[in-house]
């Protein structure tokens, strides 16, 4: 199975800086020339998730734009530019590109 | 509006089985397939299995073949999952998540329901 390894799994962030949560691939996803399935999910406490991120690099409709996306292969970042109180919560990225679908363990962003 | 709606709390015997639901409204529900993603306590998030809402396709998790079944009934848009021989690690939020109705592109999950719990515990 793919392997997805986040990190940092632990984020401090005072508010108003940027942030930025890594997933590595055990395998690669795919280049810019496919459609690969990529995503990134927002859970905030008590909460669903929620798809922040489809196809590696597109925001889904009412997610700000602080919120962006990249990468390719086997490498890829959630960028979060400028950090608000409502962004806290647990962040997973999820790969559907090879049998099964398999989520990475969660990066805790906190406010400090 | 557009939403998926699950059923509530369940607690189990180990080795009982149990059945949950998923009911969508607010959009074509044979377009879309559902996935099932459970969440056990204080940990991450792990694929169960998905259903093709069309044709009744499905495809499921290693770890759960053999003790899973999922099935659709396209007249109420609802999505059930039955899960048998229940162990304690079964314990989880269960969440319905709308997905692709193609098993070739998978991980969709544009919608997701607010999450059935099972407690599997003697």
């Amino acid at each position: 199975d793919v392997v997805l390894t986040q990190s940092p799994l632990s984020l401090p962030v005072t508010l108003g800086q940027p942030a930025s949560i890594s997933c590595r691939s055990s395998q690669s996803l795919g280049y810019s020339d496919r459609n690969f399935d990529f995503n990134w999910f927002q859970q905030r406490p008590g909460q669903s998730p929620r798809r922040l991120i489809y196809k590696a690099s597109n925001r889904d409709s009412g997610v700000p734009d602080r919120f962006s996306g990249s990468g390719s292969g086997t490498d890829f970042t959630l960028k979060i530019s400028r950090v608000e109180a409502d962004d806290v919560g647990i962040y997973y990225c999820m790969q559907g590109t090879h049998w099964p679908i398999t989520f990475g363990q969660g990066t805790r962003l906190e406010i400090e | 509006q557009v939403q998926l709606e699950q059923s509530g709390t369940e607690v189990k015997q180990p080795g009982a089985s149990v059945k949950v639901s998923c009911k969508a409204s607010g959009y074509t529900f044979s377009d879309y397939g559902i996935s099932w993603v459970r969440q056990a306590p204080g940990l991450g998030l792990e694929w169960v299995g998905w259903i093709n809402n069309k044709n009744g396709d499905t495809n499921s998790a290693r770890k759960v073949q053999g003790r899973i079944s999922l099935t659709t009934d396209t007249s109420s848009s609802t999505t059930y999952l039955e899960l048998r021989s229940l162990k304690s690690d079964d314990t989880a939020i269960y969440y319905c998540a709308r997905d692709s109705k193609s098993s070739s592109s998978l991980g969709y999950f544009d919608l997701w329901g607010r999450g059935s719990l099972v407690i599997v515990s003697s």
